[in-house]
């Protein structure tokens, strides 16, 4: 158990909807890291928040958005949803952002859209 | 970051050390090695780090040439659970890059 925990774990959905993944980080940590994990990508990361403010940004659509609240849970938004956005969606957490600590994943949330 | 190179896939008796091998030939002084594994289609699991020191931990041991162009991740008594996708990753220490930079990784197959 890495102590990050993301919901909902599965989620079943169609073209043109929208649809929240939250994750809350391990106890302690301040940064949150999304990432998406399609068949033919690999692992990608979409953004990244710290302490509640975007403090890097990777190959995020225009679609999808994310933020970090008081309580430094996060949410990925995803909106106008196609077949292609079909993927599993990782959040990872690390007590800051230096590059010696390292980051744990959650179980990851496996969007399916139909 | 700098680019790494995996063998694509290795197998491994069961009880026997695994030796994974990572090449990292353009790794700069402020660049740490990252080792995950990911296990089916788990969330990747943390195992081990190292900057220029060999690192040992419960799960496994992180051997860092002197160089740092290369490394080895040891599993030292590999058991059927240690089937997955390794990751070695090499992350920057400064810099506004803070995410992990997944490639294509090692799939160990541990054979009973």
């Amino acid at each position: 158990d890495s102590g990050v925990t993301q919901t909902p774990k599965h989620l079943i959905t169609a073209t043109g909807q929208r649809v929240t993944l939250r994750c809350s980080p391990r106890s302690g940590d301040l940064s949150v890291y999304w990432y998406q994990q399609s068949l033919d990508q690999g692992l990608q990361f979409l953004i990244q928040y710290y302490n509640g403010e975007e403090r890097a940004k990777g190959n995020i659509l225009e679609r999808f958005s994310a933020q970090q609240f008081p309580d430094l849970h996060s949410e990925l938004n995803l909106s106008s949803l196609e077949l292609g956005d079909s993927a599993l969606y990782f959040c990872a957490s690390s007590p800051a952002g230096g590059a010696g600590q390292p980051q744990h994943f959650g179980d990851g949330t496996r969007l399916s859209i139909l | 970051d700098a680019k790494t190179t995996q063998p694509p896939s290795m197998d491994c008796a069961e009880g026997r050390a695994a030796n994974l091998p990572c090449n990292h030939s353009t790794i700069s002084g402020n660049e740490y090695v990252y080792w995950y594994r990911q296990i089916h289609s788990q969330g990747p699991q943390y195992i081990i780090h190292g900057l220029k020191n060999n690192e040992t931990n419960e799960m496994a041991s992180l051997i860092i040439t002197e160089d740092r162009k290369s490394s080895t991740l040891i599993l030292p008594h590999a058991t059927l659970r240690d089937t997955a996708v390794y990751y070695c990753i090499v992350r920057r220490f400064s810099g506004s890059a803070r995410q992990l930079t997944f490639g294509s990784g090692t799939q160990l197959t541990v054979l009973p």
